[in-house]
């Protein structure tokens, strides 16, 4: 069965750090540009990030609101997609979900999602 | 900055047709944005409905369709029904390589 899960999320205090996991499977994230989405409790969704397969060049682009303290990684052998959050803020209180990139340009496969609590 | 505007929420009357909107605050949307249209019931992560301006997603009905009218983007639903109450979203896909959502269109069927 082709499927996301997610895992990592919790409870961190502001100016702290958090790595969110997305286990894939039924594909290879390798092959796959993936990205990351975010939706702050009763708010809409936000985009956060996207890395490309390793075959189109593996490079990584990311909202406004996160470059320079998020980054997306992946591990080829544990088929696993990563976000490391760092210097994390109450705004980054969310639900953060991980998909796929369909061609073109659209998030195809979603999973359920992990919450992030940024509360001192 | 990139605005993305979809109407904040809209009412359908069951078996009603009903056309939600997608925007740029900078703007006219055009096929290279590629819209997309997302439906999201509440505790549930969204599911795919529209990519590609017009290419409904495996297993979506055909009564959602997705076009361009005018200067924006548009998802349309024929024949609502009581199931299609949920939030909607659009994102569209900029030509710096970003994507951006719009607010959401929360629908109503009554």
């Amino acid at each position: 069965e082709v499927q996301l899960v997610e895992s990592g999320g919790g409870l961190v205090k502001p100016g702290g750090s958090l790595r969110l996991s997305c286990a894939a499977s039924g594909f290879t994230v390798t092959n796959a540009w993936m990205s990351w989405i975010r939706q702050a409790p009763g708010k809409g969704l936000e985009w956060v990030g996207r890395i490309k397969s390793r075959g189109d060049d593996g490079t990584t682009e990311y909202a406004a609101a996160v470059k320079g303290r998020f980054t997306i990684s992946r591990d080829d052998t544990k088929n696993t997609l990563f976000l490391q959050m760092n210097s994390l803020e109450t705004e980054d209180t969310a639900v953060y979900y991980c998909t796929t990139v369909g061609n073109p340009a659209y998030f195809h496969l979603w999973g359920r999602g992990t919450l992030v609590t940024v509360s001192s | 900055q990139t605005v993305v505007t979809q109407e904040p929420s809209f009412s359908v009357s069951p078996g009603g047709t009903v056309t939600l909107t997608c925007g740029l605050n900078s703007g006219s949307v055009s096929t290279t944005y590629y819209p997309n249209w997302y439906q999201q019931t509440p505790g549930q992560a969204p599911r795919t409905l529209i990519y590609n301006t017009n290419t409904r997603s495996s297993g979506v009905p055909d009564r959602f369709s997705g076009s361009i009218l005018g200067n924006k983007a548009a998802l349309t639903i024929t024949g609502a029904q009581a199931d299609d109450e949920s939030d909607y979203y659009c994102a569209l896909y900029l030509h710096s390589g970003i994507w951006v959502f719009g607010g959401g269109t929360k629908l109503t069927v009554l």
